[in-house]
């Protein structure tokens, strides 16, 4: 089955670059997920790349994905006091009736 | 476009009561997720439906927890009886199909005493 490991806390100071780290375990083609969650709030999904990509960027949000070490990242930059929050990463198998599985999040806290 | 609704957004029982949790996805969405988070961990599946056919509940605790879609639509979570080992964010997600992006809705926080 999958499994989804996230280093569980990040501090940066305001204006500065933030990578979160994650690692999966899958084998098969898979989608990778990123997303947001707020205290007290759902998940909102920031972006999320194939297994075969090597890196998408979405305006602040840069991802890169090692395929050979199945390790994955995502890249905040000009980091804002707003984006403190957990992030959790999340892997899909791209087959069949797939669903999703989660790391235990990491939790970014950004100071001014 | 609405995204997904869940109501209530809070909800506080005593163990052994009974509670229900309701989910309306985005529109045209044919599949709905319930996931359990448990406070400190990320979610975890609970059931998955396609349309209003359950296509994975392997993780659902089916002594004490059911779910329904009917009309494949909505969907409500029961829990009865509950455990305080219940207490969690129930966060309902839907998607186009199985295979695209999943959106979730603002969750229940549930806090049984």
């Amino acid at each position: 089955g999958e499994d989804v490991e996230q280093s569980l806390f990040l501090s940066v100071r305001e204006g500065d670059s933030s990578v979160i780290n994650c690692t999966y375990t899958d084998s098969s083609s898979t989608y990778l997920y990123w997303y947001k969650q707020e205290p007290g709030a759902g998940l909102q999904l920031l972006t999320y790349i194939f297994s075969n990509m090597d890196m998408k960027q979405d305006q602040r949000l840069t991802v890169l994905l090692n395929k050979k070490d199945k390790h994955l990242s995502l890249r905040i930059a000009d980091t804002q006091t707003g984006d403190s929050a957990i992030y959790f990463c999340a892997e899909r198998p791209n087959s069949g009736y797939s669903t999703l599985t989660f790391g235990k999040g990491t939790m970014l806290l950004v100071s001014p | 476009e609405a995204g997904v609704a869940q109501s209530p957004r809070y909800k506080i029982i005593e163990k052994r009561q009974s509670v229900a949790f309701w989910c309306n996805p985005i529109s045209g969405h044919a599949t709905l997720y319930w996931y359990q988070q448990i406070l400190g961990q990320g979610p975890k599946l609970l059931i998955q439906f396609q349309n209003n056919g359950v296509v994975d509940d392997s993780q659902l605790p089916k002594d004490r927890f059911s779910a329904e879609r009917l009309k494949g639509v909505d969907s409500t979570l029961k829990i009865q009886p509950a455990k305080l080992e219940d207490s969690a964010m129930y966060l309902c997600a839907s998607s186009l199909a199985t295979n695209t992006e999943a959106f979730f809705g603002q969750g229940t926080r549930l806090t049984v005493v």
